[in-house]
């Protein structure tokens, strides 16, 4: 079935950077934008951007611009989310999700990458 | 950006209980509104797109209504698997923005 695989947790000191990824599976991977969500612990979701992985396009949302970078990797249909100089604020669980339609229909979703930055 | 606020932000009812949740936007979004669940531990799930229309699978039980700032979940006959917490999303606009959540739990 139509899935979306993440990599596994990471533990990262503050200032570092963090590269997670998102293996699609079951669909043509560039017919459907990528859009990256993430969760405090014990907080709500909250919405990083896309990338196109057709094109390459990003948009990200202007809180993380220039500090996320999205990639993609069309021969192993995978995409990537590069963080850098993390803060303990960054402490999340990382999802992907597939989106496509006119109204923006978020699935499959990946099953989320905790990412925690510790000194 | 467009702000999104829900309310209330936890509720305790339960099974069969009728429950409704309100999102409110900033501004004016249209219908370009879903609402999401999310079980602990789990990815969310999209109940609604376009503030009223089913996701293809989710029961009937769930509905959903609204346009422009004011928009509203109601969870009819509330069963065992539908305690969770709520987010509506707004998608007319980037950055998208979700609600804070509402906690649904068992009385």
């Amino acid at each position: 079935q139509v899935q979306l695989v993440q990599s596994g947790a990471e533990v990262k000191k503050p200032g570092a950077s963090v590269k997670v990824s998102c293996k699609a599976s079951e669909y043509t991977f560039i017919g459907y934008y990528i859009h990256w969500v993430r969760q405090a612990p014990g907080q709500g979701l909250e919405w990083m951007g896309w990338i196109n992985p057709n094109s390459g396009g990003t948009n990200y949302a202007q809180k993380f611009q220039g500090r996320v970078t999205m990639t993609r990797d069309t021969s192993i249909s995978t995409i990537y989310l590069e963080l850098s100089r993390l803060r303990s604020d960054d402490t999340a669980v990382y999802y992907c999700a597939r989106v496509g339609g006119i109204y923006y229909h978020f699935d499959p979703w990946g099953q989320g990458t905790l990412v925690t930055v510790s000194s | 950006d467009i702000q999104m606020t829900q309310s209330p932000s936890s509720l305790s009812a339960s099974v069969g209980d009728r429950v409704t949740i309100t999102c409110r936007a900033s501004q004016g979004i249209r219908n370009d509104l879903g609402w999401f669940q999310q079980r602990p531990g789990k990815a969310p799930k999209r109940l609604i797109y376009a503030a009223s229309s089913l996701q293809s699978g989710v029961p009937s039980r769930f509905s959903g209504s609204g346009s422009g700032t004011e928009f509203t979940l109601t969870i009819s006959n509330l069963q065992p698997e539908d305690f969770a917490t709520y987010y509506c999303l707004q998608y007319l606009n980037y950055p998208f923005t979700f609600g804070p959540g509402t906690k649904v739990d068992i009385k």
